[in-house]
């Protein structure tokens, strides 16, 4: 069953400008929602995270969205860097964040 | 602070065989999660594992089985392979506090193909 959907694999920007990664999930009990990137033969970063009470967290470049009543969470990356080039993966887990469910992830690729 | 780290790195098993995957967590860390990421995919849920107990499973079969150790160390064992267990398996690590599981660490996988 895929609770949480990345229904992008792949997103390209330019350098500078803002990257909009986008995540659906279907389970109105997820509690605690987190992003993900991942580098080629390393595994997952934890990069931010939301919990459900709130609908943004901000840090530095990067911020979090989410809208529980349309179960759909974003990331915002402003301004995209090349270094954020990366395969990104949303996820989802209940209250005690011991069952955590992931997307598919989205490749993105910012070009110089 | 040592990082998560697992091993081996790449492992080929033929079906029907048994496999260890091991996992040693951050410093500090008591909970340890595994995951099975097929090519593709994002990571799905195997089970998870908080002071030498089972703290939580995802859809696997029985076959997939655990241990955390006094040192919360972590083994992952899978008997019967399948092919279709061919995937990367991340270990990921965290610090909880009555069972409550924060940011998770991960390491780099082991790569296991089975033939």
């Amino acid at each position: 069953d895929q609770q949480v959907k990345q229904n992008s694999p792949s997103l390209s920007v330019q350098e500078g400008r803002i990257s909009i990664l986008n995540c659906d999930y279907t389970n109105s009990m997820f509690d605690y929602f987190l992003w993900y990137k991942k580098y080629p033969a390393e595994g997952p970063t934890f990069l931010i995270s939301i919990s459900s009470i709130k609908d943004k967290n901000e840090d530095g470049r990067f911020t979090v969205f989410l809208n529980k009543s349309a179960k759909h969470l974003s990331l915002h990356i402003v301004p995209s860097q090349p270094g954020d080039s990366a395969v990104y993966f949303c996820a989802a887990s209940g209250v005690n964040n011991n069952d955590m469910r992931f997307g598919a992830g989205t490749r993105l690729t910012v070009k110089p | 602070e040592t990082g998560v780290t697992q091993s081996p790195t790449h492992l080929i098993k033929t079906r029907g065989q048994q496999v260890t995957l091991r996992c040693s967590s951050q410093s500090g860390h008591n909970t340890v999660s595994w995951y099975q990421q097929a090519l593709g995919q994002g990571p799905q849920f195997i089970f998870q594992y908080y002071r030498e107990e089972e703290n939580g499973r995802g859809n696997f079969p029985p076959r997939f089985s655990g241990l955390q150790f006094p040192n919360y160390s972590s083994e992952l064992n899978v008997n019967a392979l399948e092919l279709d267990d061919s995937a990367l398996y991340l270990c990921a690590s965290s610090l909880s506090a009555d069972r409550v599981v924060y940011e998770q660490y991960f390491g780099p996988g082991t790569r296991l193909t089975v033939t």
